[in-house]
């Protein structure tokens, strides 16, 4: 099975600081995406890439940017941390060959205080 | 746009019983319909999956039909465990989109008693 590993497992972050939360996995997965879960909001889509040195943007992308300098590693940075993107955040990857399966990270939890 | 409808928040069953999670979808394409399960402090994890309308796909017990007559894909178990105690998600992808773009519900928790 597809291995995502997410550091850290979760951050305390002041309002205003700058936040990155990386993602790496070693299947050589194509895609790889960023989600932020909600409790009644189930998960949504932040960022994702399909190659290196490319990121696009999802459904909810304001206030956060997104890096994937190689195949392996995704991260997630946050310029300003606000109060409004405390959340868990996974990271998810996938193959081209998979049908849209997505293995995901354990997930970051993150608190803005 | 495209979405996916879970009408429960939460359900609670006592172990031994029939349940069945709610799943509505819209999109204008192709559906690809999934359910993936996420355990206490895990990462979701993918249950099954399909894009054959009326045909019953089953994985660890659990079963669902994707009917596009009605835009549905619930999800049922005839006996529920207590380690079926998860919150679950019912997914749905444009198959035509080679992206892999999910769009998630949002979810109901499922807790089993004894």
């Amino acid at each position: 099975e597809a291995a995502v590993t997410q550091s850290p497992r979760s951050k305390v972050a002041v309002t205003g600081g700058k936040v990155t939360l990386s993602c790496h996995q070693t299947n050589n997965h194509d895609y790889m995406y960023w989600y932020r879960q909600d409790t009644g909001h189930g998960l949504r889509l932040i960022h994702y890439s399909y190659v290196a040195d490319s990121t696009e943007k999802g459904d909810i992308p304001d206030g956060y940017k997104a890096s994937r300098p190689s195949q392996e590693n995704f991260s997630l940075i946050l310029e300003l941390a606000s109060l409004s993107q405390t959340a868990v955040y996974f990271c998810a990857s996938r193959d081209w060959g998979s049908q849209n399966t997505l293995y995901f990270g354990a997930g970051t939890r993150l608190s803005v205080l | 746009g495209d979405s996916v409808t879970q009408t429960e928040g939460l359900v609670t069953l006592t172990k031994g019983l029939p349940v069945m999670l709610n799943c509505t979808y819209q999109t204008t394409y192709s559906p690809f319909l999934f359910w993936y399960v996420q355990h206490l402090n895990e990462a979701p994890k993918l249950l099954l999956k399909s894009s054959t309308d009326n045909k019953r796909t089953e994985h660890q017990g659990f079963y669902a039909t994707l009917h596009k007559s009605s835009s549905s894909f619930h999800l049922q178990k005839s006996s529920v465990q207590l380690s079926d105690s998860a919150l679950y998600f019912c997914a749905l992808s444009d198959r035509g989109s080679a992206l892999g773009r999910l769009h998630f519900g949002a979810g109901t928790q499922l807790i089993v008693i004894p």
